[in-house]
């Protein structure tokens, strides 16, 4: 059975400074999903990683993927309060429904 | 396009009454599911469907069931509502596919007294 395991589960970081939040997954895959949800909002997409050695950025956020280490990351660069938010990672493992993380509640204090 | 569409936004039910929760989307997705969102439990899976005619059971399917007669449609039914399924409920769909990128819906917030 897949486990994906986000930590931390709970971050709060000043602004300006860098965090990295982290995914693990217990078997072999080679695609993760990062999504945002804002409070009492829904899921948004915001990365896609389909490969080993993967990388995408959108604005402060980079998200890498290391399907050796079975390991993806989501590096927050000079955080601002508008990245206040959970952030999901979710793990496809073939033909079955994808597994998310418990999610990583961020707050961004000034 | 509207993308996932989910009604109602809010709904509250007494214990042992039943009620459908929608959830449309209008992409040509194949796949859907069902998720609920409890707090500290992240995302459970309910049910998910593969194709039309098509469904599964995911996570935590007690207590639900639904159909898919329609590409279009995935219909959540609460046959007997308890407290315990009080939650946030949402839709997600994809292209083709359970394990790719999903399309969420906004979402139903259901109270069960």
């Amino acid at each position: 059975e897949l486990k994906v395991e986000q930590n931390p589960l709970f971050l709060s970081m000043q602004e300006g400074k860098n965090y990295t939040i982290y995914c693990n997954y217990s078997t072999t895959s080679d695609r993760l999903y990062w999504y945002r949800q804002d409070p009492g909002k829904s899921l948004e997409s915001l990365f896609v990683l389909l490969s080993n050695g993967a990388v995408k950025q959108e604005g402060r956020l980079m998200a890498s993927l290391d399907t050796k280490a079975r390991l993806s990351t989501l590096h927050i660069t000079a955080a601002v309060h508008d990245l206040s938010a959970t952030y999901f990672c979710a793990v496809d493992v073939g033909n079955t429904p994808l597994v998310f993380g418990k999610g990583t509640r961020l707050s961004v204090i000034a | 396009n509207a993308g996932v569409t989910q009604t109602p936004k809010f709904q509250v039910l007494k214990t042992g009454q039943s009620m459908t929760l929608q959830c449309a989307q209008d992409m040509n997705h194949e796949y859907m599911s069902w998720y609920r969102q409890d707090p500290g439990m992240g995302l459970r899976l309910i049910h998910y469907s593969v194709g039309a005619g098509i469904t599964d059971q995911g996570e935590v399917p007690n207590g639900y069931n639904v159909s898919r007669s329609t590409t279009e449609d995935f219909p959540l039914r609460l046959l007997s509502a308890a407290p315990s399924q009080t939650s946030v409920y949402f839709c997600a769909s994809s292209y083709v596919g359970p394990g790719n990128e999903q399309f969420f819906g906004p979402g139903t917030r259901l109270t069960v007294l």
